[in-house]
């Protein structure tokens, strides 16, 4: 079993619609990280999150750390965010880059 | 706009060659670079944590003399890919944080990533 399981793999959705992609892990973590890969293969951070919950635009990140359970929502979702959304978790006293990925979500919005 | 330059984004390169990618922090100074490899429909496994003016720390499995890497300033690290084979195909990304190694409160920054294609 993978330390990193990220739900579902694939998600195809209607632009407008509300998007969540689930990320569990097994190991104690200082810090989850989802980042935004492109086509092109660039990668994006889009929050870093230890406790709580966070909000940038459309984009909302929650995590849980007694159920080692995060989501990240999309909300009223439009085909520029088609891209593999990327699940990290930094092990509890780990370097900074030290990450352990999950194999990504990815998701395709329609017009 | 982009903090961490990296370049060159496409490489093809004949087998036994060798391939030099760099990756740069743009604005800011960087102690520590990050160097993943991401095979398809893989996840990014880390191969080794770039230290400016010290060896590069490798994860397990991953030949220190196979992939050269050298920090010599705080805002360029180099990965180079020696006698590259087939099987070094893959798409390599680095990445670096404002807070040095052992900051875990500060976010990546990425660069761009490099797709190697060895023939």
């Amino acid at each position: 079993k993978n330390e990193v399981e990220q739900s579902p793999q694939n998600l195809t959705a209607q632009e407008g619609e509300f998007i969540t992609i689930n990320c569990s892990y097994s190991v104690g973590i200082s810090a989850l990280h989802w980042l935004q890969q492109h086509p092109g293969g660039g990668i994006v951070s889009l929050f870093m999150l230890s406790s709580g919950k966070k909000k940038h635009g459309r984009l909302i990140a929650t995590i849980n750390i007694q159920e080692k359970h995060s989501s990240l929502h999309i909300t009223a979702s439009h085909p520029r965010d088609s891209a593999v959304y990327i699940c990290a978790v930094l092990n509890y006293g780990g370097s900074q880059g030290n990450l352990i990925f999950g194999k990504g979500t990815k998701l395709s919005v329609k017009p | 706009g982009a903090v961490v330059s990296q370049h060159p984004s496409r490489v093809i390169c004949k087998s036994g060659t060798s391939v030099k990618i760099e990756c740069r922090s743009l604005d800011f100074q960087a102690t520590t670079m990050f160097w993943y490899r991401q095979f398809p429909k893989q996840s990014l496994m880390l191969m080794a944590t770039s230290n400016e003016g010290s060896k590069a720390t490798y994860e397990q499995g991953v030949e220190k003399d196979k992939f050269l890497i050298n920090h010599a300033s705080l805002t360029l690290s180099t990965l180079t890919v020696t006698s590259a084979h087939p099987e070094d195909s893959s798409f390599y990304i680095c990445s670096a944080s404002f807070g040095g190694r052992r900051s875990s409160n500060s976010p990546l920054h990425f660069g761009n990533g490099t797709r190697l294609t060895v023939t």
